[in-house]
């Protein structure tokens, strides 16, 4: 079985510049999560979408979005870069929400984003 | 605000020294404890999800333990290929997994 599949696996851009990111999840799951994890740090959350709605915003500026298509997939679009924002994106599926019912995320590879 | 301290920041073991990794939290109301394996440049890699305290969970040499204000991570007879980065992190009434920064574990033959 196919686990979370993110894409591309590495990219570089230039300061100001617009990035997207994408994730497909596990089959079967609905809900994916974002999370940015810089070098020595654990990662931070960063958007959870649920059934295409979001369910939850870390503590990010404006310049992050995201949303969720009818298929599950996911994007992350990231606006006018930062070379702060480079670190290892990371995107969890989990079957549904933890609140309605018991549910372990599951990480997929990330995406190293480097701005220069 | 919500916590998740993991002790030591690094680990070094010799090939079968076994040890302890620790982890504490300081959640309102946990409803989940998870515990990651990361290896350089990778995704984490899901090991255990403890749910109330006194539950435990075991995998190969990996043993995970849960009181009502922290976990250990107990690793019997480590090998070389247990090197890893291992993460904990908590979520409590969200769907937000709060996470520690990690216990850089080296196991030398």
């Amino acid at each position: 079985d196919a686990g979370v599949t993110q894409s591309p696996t590495h990219l570089i851009k230039t300061r100001g510049q617009q990035v997207t990111l994408r994730c497909s999840p596990i089959s079967g799951h609905k809900s994916v999560s974002w999370y940015q994890q810089v070098l020595g740090q654990g990662p931070q959350f960063i958007f959870q979408y649920y059934e295409k709605e979001e369910r939850g915003r870390g503590n990010f500026p404006d310049r992050f979005s995201a949303r969720q298509f009818p298929n599950y997939s996911s994007e992350l679009n990231v606006n006018a870069l930062l070379l702060g924002d480079s670190a290892l994106y990371l995107c969890a599926s989990s079957l549904t929400l933890d609140r309605v019912a018991r549910a372990e995320a599951f990480f997929g590879q990330g995406t190293r984003l480097t701005v220069v | 605000e919500d916590q998740v301290t993991q002790s030591p920041e690094a680990l070094r073991l010799q090939e079968g020294e076994s040890s302890s990794l620790n982890c504490s939290y300081t959640v309102s109301g946990l409803r989940g404890l998870f515990w990651y394996r990361q290896d350089p440049g990778k995704g984490p890699e899901f090991l255990f999800t403890l749910y109330s305290a006194g539950e435990e969970k075991e995998k190969e040499r990996l043993k995970a333990t849960l009181t009502k204000k922290e976990s250990f991570l107990h690793i019997t007879a480590p090998k070389p290929e247990d090197s890893a980065t291992y993460l904990c992190a908590v979520n409590e009434n969200t769907d937000k997994l709060i996470f520690g920064t990690g216990t850089r574990l080296q196991v030398f033959p």
